[in-house]
């Protein structure tokens, strides 16, 4: 059964970069035509995209997120990763990585069907 | 402030039918994009509840539908029990904003 793991620092500096690893275990990450997300959640918030990698390395991102986000697959260890530069106290969340579903369609209709168990990252100095 | 409006909380007795609804615009659930459904137990990830409008994932019982109809959805809960006492949320795409979209969340407690 396949199974997400993010893994990354849990504190991280204002205007330094939040990096997490979600590993991909059960499955292969370069099989199936899906793509994978990152979405994170603010404590006592909702949920908010940020960016998926397709299977293929192309990439998607939150227009709002864009110019601090970076996702990058690393197939060799069936994984991916996320960096977000230049965070403030308002990127304080927990962290989810997410396999995304309904790729045989277009990309709007796409849901995500399978998640890892989140990572919080704080932001604070 | 969510693209798609949902309502904060509901509630209702064990066995009682609620539903919880998600509106959007003529930019998401409007323009025909699906609806997707998440539960949230407390203190774990959210888990894929309802996908395409009305399916089912493998292993969700059928007390749980969804619906969709213009720029509205609903998620059905019927015979509510204990366990499915959680923070529910809508998803959707704004072509708009270009973005995938969630609602900000509805909590079901159940009496």
């Amino acid at each position: 059964q396949l199974q997400l793991q993010e893994s990354g620092s849990g504190l991280v500096k204002p205007s330094q970069t939040l990096s997490l690893i979600c590993a991909v275990s059960g499955g292969s990450i370069s099989s199936g035509g899906y793509s994978w997300s990152w979405i994170r959640q603010p404590p006592g918030k909702g949920l908010e995209w940020i960016g998926y990698i397709y299977h293929s390395g192309s990439t998607y991102y939150n227009p709002s997120l864009k110019s601090r986000v970076t996702i990058s697959v690393d197939m060799s260890k069936n994984q991916f990763s996320l960096k977000l530069s230049s965070v403030t106290a308002a990127d304080t969340a927990v962290y989810y990585c997410a396999r995304t579903g309904g790729t045989a369609g277009p990309l709007q209709y796409w849901y995500f069907d399978l998640w890892g168990r989140g990572s919080l990252v704080t932001v604070s100095s | 402030q969510s693209v798609l409006t949902q309502p904060p909380s509901v509630s209702g007795a064990p066995g009682q039918r609620v539903t919880i609804s998600c509106t959007g615009s003529r930019s998401n659930i409007g323009a025909g994009y699906d609806v997707h459904w998440y539960q949230q137990l407390p203190g774990t990830a959210p888990k894929l509840l309802i996908f395409g409008n009305s399916y089912r994932p493998s292993g969700v019982p059928d007390r749980f539908s969804g619906s969709k109809s213009g720029t509205s959805a609903s998620l059905a809960i019927a015979g509510l029990q204990a366990e499915d006492e959680a923070d529910y949320y809508c998803q959707s795409f704004d072509s708009g904003l270009s973005v995938y979209v969630f609602g900000a969340g509805t909590k079901v407690t159940v009496l």
